[in-house]
C-alpha cells in the first residue's frame, strides 16, 4: 500500500463551523505533513509531525490545529475559518530521513463561505 | 535561505515535441532535488528525483541531471503526449528537515 488517503475529498464550511480534515499512511512512515496550496501555487508547509510529535509549525494561524493520534494518522481540526483559508489542503508522509521523498494525499478542496 | 527558480510558463506544445523546464536552485548544503507533477484535481505525484551531484533522475520519459556547478535540474522529455499535460514542480529537499522548497510551478499543455 503506497497510498497517502485524505478525507473528505471536498468540504464548504462557514466561518463559524468547526471541521476536521483526516489522513492515513500505512507505509510505516514516520514522517507526516500538511501542507496548503492555493490555485496555481506551489504547496506550502504548515505543519510537520515526526514519530507523532509536532517538529515544525510554520507560524500558522491557531483556527487551524493539527493532531496526530498514532504514527498511520494525522488529523487538521479547523474553527472559525476564514475566507481566505479556502484552499487544497495536502496531506503527505515519508520515511523520516529529511532527504527522501514524500508521498502526497490527493488532498481536501476546502471552501470557506 | 534556500530557494527554486523554474522557467515561466505555461508551455504549450504539440504532441511528440521535446520539452524542457528550466529549474535552478540555491541551497546550502547538500539538497536532495525533486520533480513533482500534478495533474488536475489531484495530489502532487514524484516524478523523478537525484541525491547528489551528477545523478539523473528518470521516469515515464522524463529525465533530469543534477548539476552542481550550474546549480540546476532541468527536466527534460524527447517526446511529450497529452495525456503529460500538468503542473510540473521542481523542489528542493533535505536541507531542513521536514521541508521541500518548490518552484512556483510550470503548466504544461500538450496539444494533439
Amino acid at each position: 500500500d503506497t497510498e497517502v488517503t485524505q478525507t473528505p475529498k471536498h468540504l464548504v464550511m462557514g466561518m463559524t463551523n468547526k471541521k476536521s480534515l483526516k489522513c492515513e499512511q500505512h507505509m510505516g512512515h514516520r514522517a507526516m505533513y500538511w501542507y496548503k496550496q492555493k490555485a496555481k501555487k506551489p504547496p506550502e508547509l504548515m505543519f510537520v509531525y515526526s514519530y507523532e510529535k509536532l517538529s515544525i509549525n510554520e507560524s500558522v494561524p491557531s483556527r487551524f490545529s493539527p493532531e496526530c493520534p498514532n504514527s498511520s494518522l494525522l488529523n487538521l481540526h479547523l474553527h472559525a475559518l476564514q475566507p481566505e483559508d479556502s484552499a487544497l489542503y495536502l496531506c503527505a508522509s515519508s520515511q523520516g530521513d529529511m532527504r527522501e521523498k514524500l508521498f502526497f494525499g490527493s488532498g481536501t478542496q476546502l471552501s470557506v463561505l | 535561505g534556500d530557494s527554486v527558480t523554474q522557467m515561466e510558463g505555461p508551455v504549450t506544445l504539440s504532441e511528440e515535441a521535446f520539452l524542457t523546464i528550466n529549474c535552478t536552485y540555491t541551497a546550502t548544503g547538500y539538497p536532495s532535488l525533486f520533480w513533482y507533477v500534478q495533474y488536475p484535481g489531484e495530489g502532487l505525484q514524484l516524478l523523478l528525483k537525484a541525491t547528489k551531484a551528477d545523478d539523473k533522475g528518470s521516469n515515464k520519459g522524463f529525465e533530469a541531471t543534477y548539476r552542481k556547478e550550474t546549480t540546476s535540474f532541468h527536466l527534460e522529455k524527447g517526446s511529450v503526449q497529452v495525456s503529460d499535460s500538468a503542473v510540473y514542480f521542481c523542489a528542493l529537499g533535505g536541507t531542513s528537515y521536514g521541508k521541500l522548497t518548490f518552484g512556483q510551478g510550470t503548466i504544461l499543455t500538450v496539444h494533439p
